[in-house]
Order: C-alpha cells, then sequence, then structure tokens
C-alpha cells in the first residue's frame, strides 16, 4: 500500500507570498498524482492532475510538479480564498493534508 | 453542468445499516467508475471504494477498513450510485462524498467532480 506524507502540516503565508507545499510517496507513482483544495464545510476541488496539469477553471497561479516520489504544489501569490487545506492523492491514498494559514 | 448529489445520511446505532445514494446528471454516468470518499471531523480524506461501468464489469474494490461490511453499486438506468454501510462502527462517523473518476477506469484515479456530502454519525 503506498503512504502519503505531506509537508508541513500546517503553512503559514502573508497574502501574496509564495506557497511551496510537499508531497511525499513511500513508492513510486509516476506522475499519477492530484492535488486538492478543500475549504470548511465544503467538498473537495480538483487542482491539479497528473502532477502537473491544471484542472479546468484552475488559477494559472497554481502549478505542480514532481514524478516518482517528490511532489510540490506551489501558490506563487496568494490570495485570500486560497487559505485552505490541500491534499495530494494517488491511486487509493490521500496525503493527511497541509493546512495553509494566514500569517 | 455535472452534479453529483448525495442522500441518506443520519444516525444509526452501532452495527446497525445505512444506504447512501448519489444521483448523477450532467454527464455519461453509465460510462463513469464512481467512488466514495469519507472524511471524519476536522480529520483528513479516507477512500471507501469504487465501481467500474457495466463495460468492466462493475468490478469493486474496498478499502481495508470497510471490506466485508460495505457494498456499492449502481443503476445506470436511474443514474444512480449506492453505498451499503451494515455492521457500522463509531470509527465510520463521516461525513460520505461520492465523486467521478476523471479518466478512463483502468487507469489510476484521481476525482475532478464532487458532491457536497451527506453525514453519518454512528452513536449509542
Amino acid at each position: 500500500e503506498i503512504v502519503m506524507t505531506q509537508s508541513p502540516a500546517t503553512l503559514s503565508v502573508s497574502p501574496g507570498e509564495r506557497a511551496t507545499l510537499s508531497c511525499r510517496a513511500s513508492q513510486s507513482v509516476s506522475s499519477n498524482l492530484a492535488w486538492y483544495q478543500q475549504k470548511p464545510g465544503q467538498a473537495p476541488r480538483l487542482l491539479i492532475y497528473g502532477a502537473s496539469t491544471r484542472a479546468t477553471g484552475i488559477p494559472a497561479r497554481f502549478s505542480g510538479s514532481g514524478s516518482g516520489t517528490e511532489f510540490t504544489l506551489t501558490i506563487s501569490s496568494l490570495q485570500s480564498e486560497d487559505f485552505a487545506v490541500y491534499y495530494c492523492q494517488s491511486a487509493w491514498t490521500f496525503g493527511q493534508g497541509t493546512k495553509v494559514e494566514i500569517k | 453542468e455535472v452534479q453529483l448529489v448525495e442522500s441518506g445520511g443520519g444516525l444509526v446505532q452501532p452495527g446497525g445499516s445505512l444506504k447512501l445514494s448519489c444521483a448523477a446528471s450532467g454527464f455519461t454516468f453509465s460510462g463513469s467508475a464512481m467512488h466514495w470518499v469519507r472524511q471524519a471531523s476536522g480529520k483528513g480524506l479516507e477512500w471507501v471504494g469504487r465501481i467500474r461501468s457495466k463495460a468492466n464489469s462493475y468490478a469493486t474494490a474496498y478499502a481495508a477498513s470497510v471490506k466485508g461490511r460495505f457494498t456499492i453499486s449502481r443503476d445506470d438506468s436511474k443514474n444512480t450510485a449506492y453505498l451499503q454501510m451494515n455492521s457500522l462502527k463509531t470509527e465510520d462517523t463521516a461525513v460520505y462524498y461520492c465523486t467521478r473518476q476523471r479518466r478512463g477506469e483502468l487507469w489510476p484515479p484521481d476525482f475532478d467532480y464532487w458532491g457536497q456530502g451527506t453525514l453519518v454519525t454512528v452513536s449509542s
């Protein structure tokens, strides 16, 4: 079973700054890696699939990179609506999430 | 517009049963693999299981934590997926989401559309 580990658990960032979130797989998942954003009381929203492809309607400030076991989600300039919890996922496994909070 | 609407959640005693429904619209439901994902309060996302299409024999798969207790089915004539939950435990308390697998069924899944979720509470 693949284990997905996200870091950090919480990231404090000021609006307008860059946020970098990490996700590590316990074994290679090639590029089969997705990122989701979840706000309180809402369902998750697909941001990135295939490690680096933005889903429909996702702003260009969100970018994904990596392959194999190491992946990164970058938010280039945080907007107020970006403060949320972010999950990575591969196959049937989700990471534990990274909360991006206002600094 | 794609929509997934879950229903059927509620309060149930430990050992009891509950059946959730997921009504789909706006896409070719019969050709899509459908999954259930749950989230306990304040916790992360946990994959529960999936069902493939008729073309792939309605194949199902389940997380170890629910295998043997939960059953996923579908009725393509009603564009609806179901999650039958038996022998419920307090640790099954969560919001249950249905979600669509974005790409071909035989590929590793990711999920492009999600329902709003339905809350299941298992408590005496």
